[in-house]
């Protein structure tokens, strides 16, 4: 059974921290990796997307790693900011035929704070 | 670019109400929507994959004739929660894709609470 498992659940660091969530996966055939934020009550927003091939992606203060080979990912936060609370969520994409089929991992309610 | 756009964002309503949430991609064509089903502290669950024109996909131990789903065109999707109780209660968030691969974009979520 495909699975994406993330770690920690909760985290809470002062603001201007750095972070990093990470996230292991079983899924396959592999098609990508997406990490995406999650502020509470709203709906998901992409932050990163990397196939096989990508070993690092950044976004301004959020930079992804991939590893295919272990089925690691994780997502490292730079110089956190309050409005960085949120949920993250590491989705793994897995292509069947000509469409994908998303598993989504349980996230990591990040918590940044004075 | 790529908006989905969901209404309503909330709804409040007594046991037995039939509830419809919308779907709209706002500016490309969806051939393929999902509609997703979150508790609290728990990740995105999904419910059914449907296609412009066709019948849902629902997965497994979702009801199809309790979460009717309706993609009469390639811009729009609804979800009806019929005769909704309690346990229904829940945050539900749609996405929608061009084709294939490409990437989901997902709504803003609409919250459903059942007395």
């Amino acid at each position: 059974k495909n699975q994406v498992e993330q770690s920690p659940q909760s985290l809470i660091i002062l603001e201007g921290k750095n972070c990093t969530l990470q996230c292991n996966y079983t899924v396959s055939p592999f098609s990508n990796l997406r990490w995406y934020k999650q502020d509470t009550g709203r709906g998901p927003v992409s932050l990163t997307i990397m196939t096989f091939s990508e070993n690092t992606k950044s976004n301004g203060r959020y930079t992804a790693t991939l590893d295919a080979d272990t089925k690691q990912s994780s997502l490292h936060i730079t110089a956190s900011q309050l409005s960085d609370s949120a949920s993250y969520i590491c989705v793994v994409s897995e292509l069947t035929g000509t469409a994908s089929k998303l598993t989504f991992g349980t996230g990591t309610r990040l918590q940044v704070t004075l | 670019g790529a908006v989905v756009s969901q209404h309503p964002s909330r709804v409040i309503c007594k046991s037995g109400t039939s509830v419809k949430i919308e779907c709209r991609s706002l500016d490309f064509q969806a051939t393929t929507m999902f509609w997703y089903r979150q508790f609290p502290k728990q990740s995105l669950m999904l419910m059914a994959t449907s296609n412009e024109g066709s019948k849902a996909t629902y997965e497994q131990g979702v009801e199809k004739d309790k979460f009717l789903i309706n993609h009469a065109s390639l811009t729009l999707s609804t979800l009806t929660v019929t005769s909704a109780h309690p346990e229904d209660s829940s945050f539900y968030i749609c996405s929608a894709r061009t084709e294939g691969d490409q990437p989901q974009h997902f709504g803003d979520g609409t919250r459903l609470s059942i007395l």
